[in-house]
């Protein structure tokens, strides 16, 4: 079996700041997700990657970078953090190959000050 | 774009009886609906799966049915026992390998 591994487990924040959460997977799966996940309103794709190196914008990609250095590790950017914002970050990942199953990470839970 | 709508956010259930999540979708071009569980403080893993090619999937204590007529597919949980409790997602997309669209999530209490 593999894992997903997010860090940190826990972000603070001020109002502006630039803000970075990591990823890594020892899947060795070719695709790759961010996910916002806010109470009551399910998931919302932020950005994927179907193969290093590769971007893609989901629903909800304004005010984020990304960034998918090799094939095992997916960065998300926050690229200013808005006050009071509050949500968990999901990273997952699948094997891309017509395998649609998922696998998530523990979450990063964000607060902004 | 497609919108994918639970309609219980919240479900308590006695142990031992069943749990029914109820999810709708907008768009008829969806054909993949996967279900995704997540307890507390950590990520969603997968649980079950339908596709628009059956109308009924069974997995041990898990019914997914499928109404593609009323754009409709729900989770039945038999015999609910209290590791069930948690919050559970269901989602759609027009296959397998697209991007799946969420709904806002159900969390259910199974009482002792």
């Amino acid at each position: 079996g593999g894992i997903i591994t997010q860090t940190p487990k826990f972000l603070i924040g001020q109002e502006g700041q630039k803000l970075t959460l990591k990823c890594q997977q020892n899947f060795n799966h070719d695709t790759m997700y961010w996910y916002r996940q806010d109470s009551g309103k399910g998931l919302r794709l932020i950005y994927y990657s179907i193969t290093e190196n590769d971007l893609q914008k989901g629903d909800l990609s304004e005010g984020y970078d990304a960034s998918r250095e090799k094939k095992s590790s997916f960065s998300l950017t926050v690229t200013s953090a808005q006050k009071n914002e509050m949500a968990v970050f999901l990273c997952a990942s699948s094997s891309g190959q017509g395998n649609e199953r998922l696998f998530f990470g523990h979450g990063t839970k964000l607060s902004v000050l | 774009g497609e919108k994918v709508e639970q309609h219980e956010s919240t479900l308590s259930v006695r142990e031992g009886d069943s749990a029914v999540i109820n999810c709708t979708y907008t768009d008829t071009a969806s054909s993949y609906f996967p279900w995704y569980k997540q307890e507390a403080g950590k990520g969603l893993h997968f649980v079950i799966d339908i596709r628009s090619n059956v109308d009924r999937k069974q997995s041990q204590r898990l019914i997914v049915l499928l109404d593609k007529k009323a754009k409709r597919f729900s989770l039945h949980i038999t015999a609910t026992q209290p590791e069930d409790s948690a919050i559970y997602f269901c989602a759609a997309s027009r296959n397998a390998g697209a991007k799946l669209t969420f709904g806002g999530g159900t969390r259910l209490t199974v009482r002792p």
